[in-house]
């Protein structure tokens, strides 16, 4: 079965501190595709990255950053020195058979 | 470039009323889909198109249908709606049927519906 799990519902941090993201999947397919989605409190989906199952290189931009381990098959994802805009829920998606499976999304929440 | 275009941004439907929510892209995707996301859930698929005539059933497909008659369009019906029907619906378009691009799937900005 294909699957995403995001446990942490919610994260609350205060403003200049790391905050990781964490995201598990599952899946019987060998080539498969990872994104992450930021929705802010306005309700549009954002698109922040794609990731192929080949590819398990750590990607950084910016203040993101991203951590594939096929090996834990997790994708996770780390804002470092956060901000008060980056408040928003994330969310986490495998793509399999046309279909794009999300996570519940994870509530991140930064302080002033 | 306009993106996705989805009309209506809100609704209120009595239960057993029809509608129509519509969704246009103007990039030339062939994929097309639409979702919904209730409070607490990631978003689930309804129904699906790979391309013009080609449409196909996602996880929630119950008490919706869909046509694909162009690439630019992609309407989805409520044939007769009820109050589980209440949600936030997204459209989205991508190249590569389905599997996305480096820039991923482009989303509408979202219909909020209730059914009361």
């Amino acid at each position: 079965a294909q699957k995403v799990t995001q446990a942490q519902t919610e994260i609350s941090v205060v403003e200049k501190e790391d905050v990781t993201l964490d995201c598990v999947y599952e899946t019987r397919d060998t080539t498969y595709y990872l994104f992450w989605y930021k929705q802010p409190p306005s309700g549009e989906l954002v698109f922040l990255i794609r990731r192929n199952s080949f590819d398990e290189q750590n990607e950084i931009s910016g203040r993101y950053s991203w951590n594939f381990q096929k090996s834990t098959s997790s994708f996770n994802f780390t804002i470092t020195a956060s901000q008060v805009v980056d408040s928003a829920v994330y969310f986490c998606a495998l793509i399999s058979n046309y279909q794009l499976i999300w996570g519940a999304g994870t509530k991140l929440i930064i302080k002033p | 470039n306009a993106g996705v275009t989805q009309t209506p941004k809100f609704q209120v439907l009595k239960t057993g009323q029809s509608m129509t929510l519509q969704c246009a892209q103007d990039m030339n995707h062939e994929y097309m889909s639409w979702y919904r996301q209730d409070p607490g859930m990631g978003l689930r698929l309804i129904h699906y198109s790979v391309g013009a005539g080609i449409t196909d059933q996602g996880e929630v497909p119950n008490g919706y249908n869909v046509s694909r008659s162009t690439t630019e369009d992609f309407p989805l019906r409520l044939l007769s709606a009820a109050p589980s029907q209440t949600s936030v619906y997204f459209c989205a378009s991508s190249y590569s049927m389905g599997y996305g691009t480096k820039e991923g799937y482009t989303f509408g900005s979202g219909t909020r519906l209730t059914v009361v």
